[in-house]
């Protein structure tokens, strides 16, 4: 168990919806990151977040946005969905940001997995 | 991610054999992390690696990052089924501000 917690476990949607996932970090981590994973595309970083501000952003689309609270939990909003976007989706979380590099150990949740059909 | 290659995609192995899957990036990376991954479900961190040379190990997993920063090899010993599943490396290059993972290698061990 990694200490990252995410929900739903999985969702069953219709396109043109729009969804929330949610993300708990660990307890004392500061960032959170988002990932998508699917057949085609592999394992792909989405965004970060470092103590409720962006701090790097990878292949989001515009479609999707992201926020981290005050009590550091973070969501992933998902609109207009598309069947492409069917995937399993991924939060990490770390302890810091690093101002230089993302390279900090970053803990896994189990992922909640999207079907939208 | 065609930023991180990574072979071989699959691998078959009797159980006790050596093997090795390796991770190129083209560009020199500041951290080189290794994860497994269990069919469907989430990472799990085994090593990071962040010195040109470096070497880590972990029971029988050991990680190697070359000196230019940009190779880096998996090697596990005498390989037991517990060893299954989807091996990832994941890393941040010096430039830029992104995170990529390798396509992931799906170890199978005969028991």
């Amino acid at each position: 168990d990694s200490g990252v917690t995410q929900t739903p476990k999985h969702l069953i949607t219709a396109t043109g919806q729009r969804v929330t996932l949610r993300c708990s970090p660990r307890s004392g981590d500061l960032s959170v990151y988002w990932y998508q994973q699917s057949l085609d595309q592999g394992l792909q970083f989405l965004i970060q977040y470092y103590n409720g501000e962006e701090r790097a952003k990878g292949n989001i689309l515009e479609r999707f946005s992201a926020q981290q609270f005050p009590d550091l939990h973070s969501e992933l909003n998902l609109s207009s969905l598309e069947l492409g976007d069917s995937a399993l989706y991924f939060c990490a979380s770390s302890v810091a940001g690093g101002p230089v590099s993302l390279s900090e150990t970053q803990y896994f949740g189990p992922g909640t997995r999207l079907l939208v059909l | 991610s065609q930023e991180l290659e990574q072979s071989p995609q699959s691998l078959i192995v009797q159980e006790g054999k050596n093997l090795t899957i390796n991770c190129t990036s083209s560009k020199t990376l500041y951290g080189l992390y290794w994860y497994k991954q269990k069919y469907g479900e989430g990472l799990i961190f085994l090593m990071m690696l962040q010195k040109g040379g470096e070497e880590k190990s972990h029971e029988k997993i050991t990680a190697k990052l070359d000196e230019k920063k940009q190779q880096s090899s998996l090697h596990i010993t005498a390989s037991q089924p517990s060893h299954a599943g989807i091996y990832l490396c994941g890393a941040d290059p010096v430039t830029g501000n992104q995170f990529y993972f390798g396509t992931g290698t799906s170890l199978t061990v005969i028991p």
